[in-house]
């Protein structure tokens, strides 16, 4: 079975500097996408691609933040100039078309 | 996007039913009904999804009365390992924004011993 897999699962960085996460989504899903969730909280929509388009974007993904999935595969999310605030669990999910999502394990990044 | 109320916490005890409320007052006819459960440090996971009446599998079953302002997830028999956080979400399946799911801050079950 060849879930969803994100990596790095752990990032430590310092603030300032710019970080890249990976998604690989399950091989046969057209969608993908990026959530954050902080401790406590439930998983925040960030982003989604159908295929290689960015369909949809929330106000939560400023202009630090940038997500692409070129060929419609795998996808990569950048931040830029990280901030404290910036530490959470980065969840990337990925379904066919309009059914339920399937979630990789997530990469916890903490801003030092 | 319907919004979605859910107890903060439930506790049990190893062996019962534990039954889940969420409310969703304002779900559209076209939205469905979906949990999803929650391991710490690990990604969300699909449990059930229903439209009305009730929805059984191998995990769960979801229970929507007909007026699907609200909606039960019951577990039977639940273990230690069901310890979780539970989330509801409500949200239109064939809607091209679908990929915009609101999870709400769920429900944190404990099962003790």
């Amino acid at each position: 079975d060849t879930g969803v897999s994100q990596d790095p699962r752990h990032k430590i960085t310092k603030r300032g500097q710019n970080v890249t996460f990976r998604c690989d989504p399950i091989s046969e899903h057209n969608r993908l996408y990026w959530y954050r969730q902080t401790l406590g909280q439930g998983p925040e929509f960030l982003t989604y691609f159908q295929n290689e388009a960015q369909l949809e974007k929330s106000r939560l993904l400023s202009d630090r933040f940038s997500a692409e999935r070129p060929k419609g595969s795998f996808s990569t999310l950048e931040i830029q100039r990280t901030e404290q605030g910036d530490s959470a669990m980065y969840l990337c999910a990925s379904s066919e078309t309009t059914d339920t999502q399937y979630f990789g394990p997530g990469t916890r990044l903490t801003v030092l | 996007l319907a919004k979605t109320t859910q107890p903060i916490s439930m506790d049990s005890y190893e062996g019962q039913e534990v039954n889940i409320t969420c409310s969703h007052n304002n779900i559209a006819t076209n939205d469905y009904i979906t949990w999803y459960q929650q391991f710490p440090s690990q990604g969300p996971r699909f449990i059930i999804q229903g439209y009305k009446t009730k929805v059984t599998n191998e995990v769960a079953s979801l229970f929507i009365p007909a007026d699907r302002k609200s909606s039960t997830l019951s577990l039977p028999r639940v273990s230690l390992s069901d310890t979780a956080v539970y989330y509801c979400l409500v949200g239109d399946r064939r809607n091209t924004n679908a990929g915009k799911s609101t999870f709400g801050d769920g429900t944190t079950l404990t099962v003790k011993p």
